[in-house]
């Protein structure tokens, strides 16, 4: 499976955006990139998912390099519920019964 | 819609007894899979399941059963517990098609003494 890489941690202030990288540079052009998050004591939760083009929904954006060898999520207007782990990870169109977990970054929210 | 439902949420076992974690979906998703999480790692793959009667080892399968009889349920059998299976356990599942997202039990925290 290709890997990701993303830094340990960051924090960022309440009611600012917030840029969350990811490095997968051995991404292959089958491999659509997903971002999950956790709560503190929950299970991970989908955020976003895409493979070439950029893409919005409710809970955030992903903005996807045109070599597609980085990636950045992007939340809007953080808030305190936003603190969590987040994790970029690489599925495959073909064989992605399966995700493969980092150990993600932790984002921590200052009020 | 219940989505995963994992039981039980807590369990504490002795060295060398033998438990069941359960999981059931209830959204007729093609896909299961269980993970283990250690304090501040991230989720590791034990067992996955692609449909009903088709089971394969994820990266730290040792130690665990699975079987999958029925679409909706995906049980995970600890044979001999022993203290390093101390953890928390994800259930999840997905559809099989439009490499869609991935819904995630609440876990299920187990102690081994």
């Amino acid at each position: 499976d290709a890997k990701t890489t993303q830094p340990n941690s960051m924090e960022s202030n309440e009611e600012e955006p917030v840029h969350l990288p990811c490095n997968h540079s051995t991404i292959s052009g089958t491999d659509y990139i997903h971002w999950y998050r956790q709560l503190p004591s929950q299970g991970p939760e989908y955020v976003i998912h895409g493979l070439t083009s950029n893409v919005n929904n409710r809970m955030a954006s992903l903005a996807i390099a045109e070599d597609r060898k980085s990636s950045t999520l992007i939340l809007h207007r953080a808030t305190l519920r936003d603190a969590a782990v987040y994790y970029c990870i690489l599925s495959s169109y073909f064989g992605n019964e399966k995700l493969t977990f980092g150990t993600g970054t932790r984002l921590t929210i200052i009020p | 819609n219940a989505g995963v439902t994992q039981t039980p949420k807590f369990q504490v076992l002795k060295t060398g007894q033998s438990m069941t974690l359960q999981c059931a979906q209830d959204m007729n998703h093609e896909y299961m899979s269980w993970y283990r999480q250690d304090p501040g790692m991230g989720l590791r793959l034990i067992h996955y399941s692609v449909g009903a009667g088709i089971t394969d080892q994820g990266e730290v399968p040792n130690g665990y059963n699975v079987s999958r009889s029925t679409t909706e349920d995906f049980p995970l059998r600890l044979l001999s517990a022993a203290p390093s299976q101390t953890s928390v356990y994800f259930c999840a599942s997905r559809r099989r098609t439009e490499n869609t997202e991935a819904f995630f039990g609440q876990g299920t925290r187990l102690t081994v003494v």
